[in-house]
């Protein structure tokens, strides 16, 4: 289960609050995404990054920032400009330049009440 | 930019029958093709992939097929178990310069009943 570690698990928040989700890697990879899961959608990808200081939108970016001011590390920051925030987050990592696999985090259950 | 369809959403097999679940993609740049299997609560995780440059592969109980042409990829699990009742989720890359994006399909729940 090592290399790729999101934290919290369980996040509860208020309407209206920003939160910081985490995500953690030590696989030495260049690429970091952010996936957010609803049931039956599947896995929507939020943003993504190539290498440090730069990230892209995905498909949903609205309402989530991210920054990527070390290789290791790939926060999320879901905003009060998003309006349904509740949802499955998960973080994933992969070399860039060989096709191989994506490792996910175990992923952050937020709540917003 | 990358569209990946799945079908079905939703597979019942018996133990020991086979369960095959297909994808299409919409960019025929994409030349990765990886399947996860999540159990439930927990994160996806790789059983199987196949790259543009070969047709089908196989690992013990499961296969990918890919039909480059067609744009469409299959997971083939022979002589399913209990265990094999997850969610799995076909995806597609492709890579643009430096860019580098995975796009997922939206799952089929297979469910394998003794």
């Amino acid at each position: 289960d090592g290399g790729i570690t999101q934290s919290p698990k369980y996040l509860f928040r208020k309407e209206g609050q920003n939160v910081t989700l985490s995500c953690e890697q030590n696989l030495n990879h260049d690429a970091m995404y952010w996936y957010r899961q609803d049931p039956g959608q599947g896995l929507r990808l939020i943003y993504y990054s190539q290498i440090v200081n730069d990230f892209q939108k995905g498909d949903i970016a609205e309402g989530y920032s991210v920054s990527r001011e070390k290789k290791e590390s790939f926060p999320l920051t879901v905003t009060s400009a998003q309006k349904n925030p509740t949802a499955f987050y998960l973080c994933a990592s992969s070399i860039i330049h060989l096709n191989t696999e994506a490792f996910f985090g175990q992923g952050t259950r937020l709540t917003v009440v | 930019g990358e569209n990946v369809e799945q079908h079905p959403s939703t597979l019942s097999v018996q133990e020991g029958d086979s369960a095959v679940i297909k994808c299409t993609y919409s960019d025929s740049a994409s030349n990765y093709f990886p399947w996860y299997k999540q159990e439930l609560g927990k994160r996806p995780q790789l059983i199987i992939d196949i790259r543009s440059n070969v047709g089908e592969k196989k690992d013990q109980r499961i296969a990918v097929t890919l039909n480059k042409t067609a744009k469409h990829f299959s997971l083939h699990i022979t002589e399913t178990q209990p265990e094999d009742s997850a969610v799995y989720f076909c995806a597609a890359r492709y890579s643009t310069g430096t860019a580098s994006k995975l796009t997922f399909g939206t799952g089929t729940r297979l469910q394998v009943t003794l």
